[in-house]
C-alpha cells in the first residue's frame, strides 16, 4: 500500500498571500498524483490531475508540480473562496487507492 | 450537468447492514469506473471500493472485504454498496465517486450519504 503524507496538516496564510502544500508518497507514483478541494459540507472536488495539469473550469492561480515521491500544490493568490482542505490522491498503484490526511488552509 | 445522487444512509445498530444506492446522470456512466469513498466525522478521505465499466472486476479495502459488495446495473445508471456486518467504525459519509479510467483520478463526485452505525 502507498501511503501518502501530507503536510503542513493546518497551513494559516493571509488573502492574496501565497500557498504551498506539499504530499509525499512512500514510494513512486509517477505522475499518478491528484489534488482535490473540500469545503465543509461538500464534496471533493477534482483541481489537478497528472500532477500539474489543472481540471476543467480550475483558475490558474492553483498550480501543481512534481513527479515520483515529491508533489507540491501552490495557490498563488489566496482568495477567500480558497480556505478549505486540500487532499492529494494517487492512482497509479492500486488497490488501495489512497489519499493523504488532508492539509487545511485557514485565514491568518 | 453531471449529477451523482446517493440515498439509502441512516442509522444501523452494530452488525445490521444497509444498502446504499448513486443514481448518475449527466455523462456515460456506463464508461467509468465507479467508487464509493466515505469520511468519517472530521476525519479524512479513504477509498472503499471500485468496480470496472462492465462490473467484470471489484476491488475493495482490506477493512471491508466479506462484509461490503459493490455492484452496478448499467441500464438504470446506478451504483450500489451492500454493507453487511457493519462495525461503529463504518460510521462516515459515503460518497460515489467515477473516473473514466484504471489510471484516472475521481472526475466526478456525489454529495454523499451519512451511515451511522450505533446501538
Amino acid at each position: 500500500e502507498i501511503l501518502m503524507t501530507q503536510s503542513p496538516a493546518t497551513l494559516s496564510v493571509s488573502p492574496g498571500e501565497r500557498a504551498t502544500l506539499s504530499c509525499r508518497a512512500s514510494q513512486s507514483v509517477s505522475s499518478n498524483l491528484a489534488w482535490y478541494q473540500q469545503k465543509p459540507g461538500q464534496a471533493p472536488r477534482l483541481l489537478i490531475y497528472g500532477a500539474s495539469t489543472r481540471a476543467t473550469g480550475i483558475p490558474a492561480r492553483f498550480s501543481g508540480s512534481g513527479s515520483g515521491t515529491e508533489f507540491t500544490l501552490t495557490i498563488s493568490s489566496l482568495q477567500s473562496e480558497d480556505f478549505a482542505v486540500y487532499y492529494c490522491q494517487q492512482y497509479n498503484n492500486w488497490p488501495p487507492l489512497t489519499f493523504g490526511g488532508g492539509t487545511k488552509v485557514e485565514i491568518k | 450537468e453531471v449529477q451523482l445522487v446517493e440515498s439509502g444512509g441512516g442509522l444501523v445498530q452494530p452488525g445490521g447492514s444497509l444498502r446504499l444506492s448513486c443514481a448518475a446522470s449527466g455523462f456515460t456512466f456506463s464508461s467509468y469506473w465507479m467508487s464509493w469513498v466515505r469520511q468519517a466525522p472530521g476525519k479524512g478521505l479513504e477509498w472503499v471500493a471500485n468496480i470496472k465499466q462492465d462490473g467484470s472486476e471489484k476491488y475493495y479495502v482490506d477493512s471491508v472485504k466479506g462484509r461490503f459488495t459493490i455492484s452496478r446495473d448499467n441500464a438504470k445508471n446506478s451504483l450500489y454498496l451492500q454493507m453487511n456486518s457493519l462495525r461503529a467504525e463504518d460510521t462516515a459519509v459515503y460518497y460515489c465517486a467515477g473516473r473514466y479510467g484504471d489510471t484516472n483520478p475521481f472526475d466526478y463526485w456525489g454529495q454523499g450519504t451519512l451511515v451511522t452505525v450505533s446501538s
